[in-house]
């Protein structure tokens, strides 16, 4: 039982340059988010989804596109990057009702860097 | 969204209880009381949540207010694996999202 993982672990990009960021439950969880942490700072919430095919924004969507297609997988894209979206990101997953779904679990992050 | 307020930072020895306070004087009655840390270069971990009752779990202890406008997170007996940045969470009945805060940064000395 891996929980969530989340692909790459580094990655530097051009500004301009697109991307996208994997995050992969097998917790068979309904609902996946991703967060954004500059440093010093707490996490934001970027984009979240309570199911597959269903998306929402969260505090901080703009620059960042979401997707999911699978409910095990929630894709994160960068359509032009800026140095602004320079921070680690993450990802996490939750089970809407039943044992543990007040409990969040989150993946070991993406340190992008945009120059 | 109710708001909560933490220190900066709290530092503790190895082997003493750690208490760390967290206000909400604004909280409703339907908000839930979540913490969560997160340990250097890692995501964050559930650690405990409440809503009313006290509650002791494997890694902590909740203590709510009687009129839940605080609460404190209790740390038995600290280890150096405990250092980390805890985050006091209210979450709304029926929300689906978290909102973090800065956090506490926890120092444990050996």
């Amino acid at each position: 039982n891996a929980g969530v993982t989340q692909t790459p672990k580094f990655r530097v990009l051009k500004t301009g340059q697109s991307m996208t960021l994997l995050c992969a439950q097998d917790m068979n969880h309904e609902y996946m988010y991703w967060y954004r942490q500059d440093p010093g700072m707490g996490l934001r919430l970027i984009h979240y989804s309570v199911g597959e095919g269903t998306t929402a924004k969260g505090e901080v969507p703009d620059g960042y596109n979401v997707s999911r297609l699978k409910k095990q997988n929630f894709l994160l894209g960068l359509e032009s990057a800026a140095p602004s979206q320079t921070s680690v990101y993450f990802c996490a997953s939750r089970r809407p009702s039943g044992s543990s779904y007040n409990e969040q679990f989150f993946g070991p992050g993406t340190r992008l860097t945009v120059l | 969204d109710a708001k909560t307020t933490q220190p900066n930072s709290m530092e503790s020895n190895e082997e003493e209880p750690v208490h760390l306070p967290c206000n909400h004087s604004t909280i409703s009655g339907t908000d839930y009381i979540h913490w969560y840390r997160q340990l250097p270069s890692q995501g964050p971990e559930y650690v405990i949540h409440g809503l009313t009752s006290n509650v002791n779990n494997r890694m902590a202890s909740l203590a709510i207010a009687e009129d839940r406008k605080s609460s404190t997170l209790i740390l038995h007996r600290a280890t150096l694996r405990d250092a980390a940045v805890y985050y006091c969470i209210l979450r709304p009945l029926n929300d689906y999202k978290l909102s973090f805060g800065a956090g506490t940064t926890v120092t444990v000395r050996a």
